[in-house]
């Protein structure tokens, strides 16, 4: 049983436009959702974060949305550009004290982005 | 960021041998993880040491054996592995377990079962 999902495997975009990530979960004790980037034959690099108490969280370049209700988040990347060009995976965390789930990194099965010049 | 170090990053090896693999962090975090990543899976949580103590074994077969000496260093020690094993296995860590922040990965060792 997946909690986190990545339902488009792949997304081609052109340079200068807006690229647009999904991922959907269905754990409502998460509390915390992550995107990591990763380029082939390196790992995971932390991108960017948002709380369950925030709906938008935005650093330079990327914004993630967070629709609780939805169960429900996107990162948006405007202007996309070539080196955006990775696999992203998005993950999720359940803060709260407690459970067999307590601090473990529940992760998507990730997309690749590829942006054209 | 070369803040996780993972060594080897290619390993090949039969199902007979006894090999380690080796995560070292310099990021004076507290807590060190190992997942595994098969082809077309989502990374799968193995291991969790906060402190240097396990934590969490996510129902992880006896064949594969952690072993956290301190909170810098992490090792995965392997024996008679299976065809099945054959994975991209990542190394992280973060500032400690169950906070929500985010984890830090190293490049991955890519281990191939003969």
């Amino acid at each position: 049983d997946q909690q986190v999902k990545q339902n488009s495997p792949s997304l081609s975009v052109q340079e200068g436009r807006i690229s647009i990530l999904n991922c959907d979960y269905t754990n409502s004790m998460f509390d915390y959702f992550l995107w990591y980037k990763k380029y082939p034959a390196e790992g995971p690099t932390f991108l960017i974060s948002i709380s369950s108490i925030k709906d938008k969280n935005e650093d330079g370049r990327f914004t993630v949305f967070l629709n609780k209700s939805a169960k429900h988040l996107s990162l948006h990347i405007v202007p996309s550009q070539p080196g955006d060009s990775a696999v992203y995976f998005c993950a999720a965390i359940r803060g709260d004290a407690g459970g067999t789930s307590y601090g473990k990194l529940t992760f998507g099965q990730g997309t690749i982005l590829t942006v054209h010049p | 960021e070369t803040g996780v170090t993972q060594t080897p990053r290619h390993l090949v090896m039969g199902m007979t041998n006894k090999k380690s693999l080796k995560c070292e962090q310099h990021l004076g975090h507290n807590a060190m993880y190992w997942y595994k990543q098969s082809a077309k899976k989502p990374l799968e949580l193995m291991f969790v040491y906060n402190f240097k103590e396990q934590t969490e074994n996510n129902s992880v077969p006896s064949r594969f054996s952690p072993e956290c000496p301190n909170s810098s260093h992490l090792f995965l020690h392997l024996h008679t592995l299976q065809p099945e094993d054959s994975a991209l296995y990542l190394c992280a860590s973060s500032q400690e377990w169950g906070l929500t922040q985010p984890q830090h990965f190293g490049d991955g060792t890519r281990l191939s079962i003969l």
